[in-house]
This record gives structure tokens, sequence and C-alpha cells, in this order.
């Protein structure tokens, strides 16, 4: 069965900083999909990027990047001079074969204060 | 990008009453749709599988009688929390999967109950 593993509750950054989230996945199919959203406070999901397991490139959009490492099962998300507006609850999700369901991390709450 | 509409954002009902939850692909048919749940600083658990022409399959723990979902059309499943109460609040978020090979992920914007 697939699980999704962000360890961090709770970050607390100030403004400027780089912070990275972490997220860790089990899967037995070889081939999935792993997936990163924002849940701002109004609730919506807000969809970030999308990567199946056979590109481990490593993306940078803007001021995010990600890090997808299979031999650590880990695709870990970067924010880069983090912004107060970037404050939100992040959630990193996985689907197995081709999209069927998500399943999701317990979500790592990042709080970028002035 | 595909849209996926769902309304309302937010409800408050009465405990016994029930509510109707509606989850629109916009311009996009979607023969499947996915309901899930969130309760305050959760995580989002999938609740049931809707599936255009029959019928839901639930997952695990879910009273398919207390939440019916309904499938009516390639652009429209409904949730319907019966008989609600107050340990029903919570933030129900639909999906719709879209693109090649439905890998990508869409989802409405979410609907805040509150059952008082």
């Amino acid at each position: 069965a697939q699980k999704v593993t962000q360890a961090q509750t709770e970050i607390s950054v100030v403004e400027k900083e780089d912070v990275t989230l972490d997220c860790v996945y089990e899967t037995r199919d070889t081939t999935y999909y792993l997936f990163w959203y924002k849940q701002p406070p109004s609730g919506e999901l807000v969809f970030l990027i999308r990567r199946n397991s056979f590109d481990e490139q490593n993306e940078i959009s803007g001021r995010y990047s990600w890090n997808f490492q299979k031999s650590t099962s880990s695709f870990n998300f970067t924010i880069t001079a983090s912004q107060v507006v970037d404050s939100a609850v992040y959630f990193c999700a996985l689907s197995e074969g081709g999209y069927s369901t998500l399943t999701f991390g317990k979500g790592t709450m990042l709080l970028v204060s002035p | 990008g595909a849209v996926v509409s769902q309304h309302p954002s937010w409800v408050i009902c009465k405990s016994g009453t029930s509510v109707k939850i509606e989850c629109r692909s916009l311009d996009f048919q979607a023969t499947t749709m996915f309901w899930y749940r969130q309760f305050p600083k959760q995580s989002l658990m999938l609740m049931a599988t809707s599936n255009e022409g029959s019928k839901a399959t639930y997952e695990q723990g879910v009273e398919k009688d207390k939440f019916l979902i309904n499938h009516a059309s390639l652009t429209l499943s409904t949730l319907t929390v019966t008989s609600a109460h107050p340990e029903d609040s919570s933030f129900y978020i639909c999906s719709a999967p879209s693109g090649s090979m439905n890998t990508e992920a869409f989802f409405g914007q979410g609907t805040r109950l509150t059952v008082v």
C-alpha cells in the first residue's frame, strides 16, 4: 500500500529565508506520480507540481524547486527567499499507476513571518 | 487548464438536515470523480469514488447510506450528507482526473460544512 510521510508538522521562518519541506513516500508500483499542493487558509488546493516516477530531473519554477530522488524515495520541496504569502499548509501526495486516487501526507504548515 | 467547480463554498445546517454538495467539471468530461474529507488540521482522506452511470465505491469506514453520491452526468457529481450531525462538520473537496492517461488531478474549491 502507498504511504506519504511529511515528518515536519510545522515550520516557522523569517521572510527571505530558504525553507525545504520534506516528503518521503512508499509504493510498490514502478509507475507512480508525485504531487505537491498548497492549501492557504481559504482551503482550496493549489496545484504546484506533478512528477512521474520515470522523470528524476529536478525542477525549478521561480522561487520553487523540487528534488526528486528515487534512491531515497523522497520528493522534497524548497522555497527560496520565502515570502509572507507563502504561509500555508503544503501537502505532498502520491498516485500509483495511472491516475486513480491521491494519497496525501499529513501536511506541513509553513509560517513565514515578516 | 481544466477547471473543477464545487458549490457551495460553505454551508451551515441544523443537525438532522441534509446537505447537497455539487462538483462540476467545467471544460472536460469526468467519468470518475473523487470525494475527500478533511477534518481541521488533518490531512485529506479519500471518502469515495464517484462513477458516472454506476454506483459509487466507498472507502472503508465511510457510511454509504449517510454520504449519498450521485454521478448524474459526465460533468456533475453530487455528495449529499444525510441527517447531518455535528461530527460531520468538515471540509469536503472533490477531484476529477484529466489530461493524458488521467494523470492530472484537479480539485474543486472545497465546501466547509458546519452542522449546528
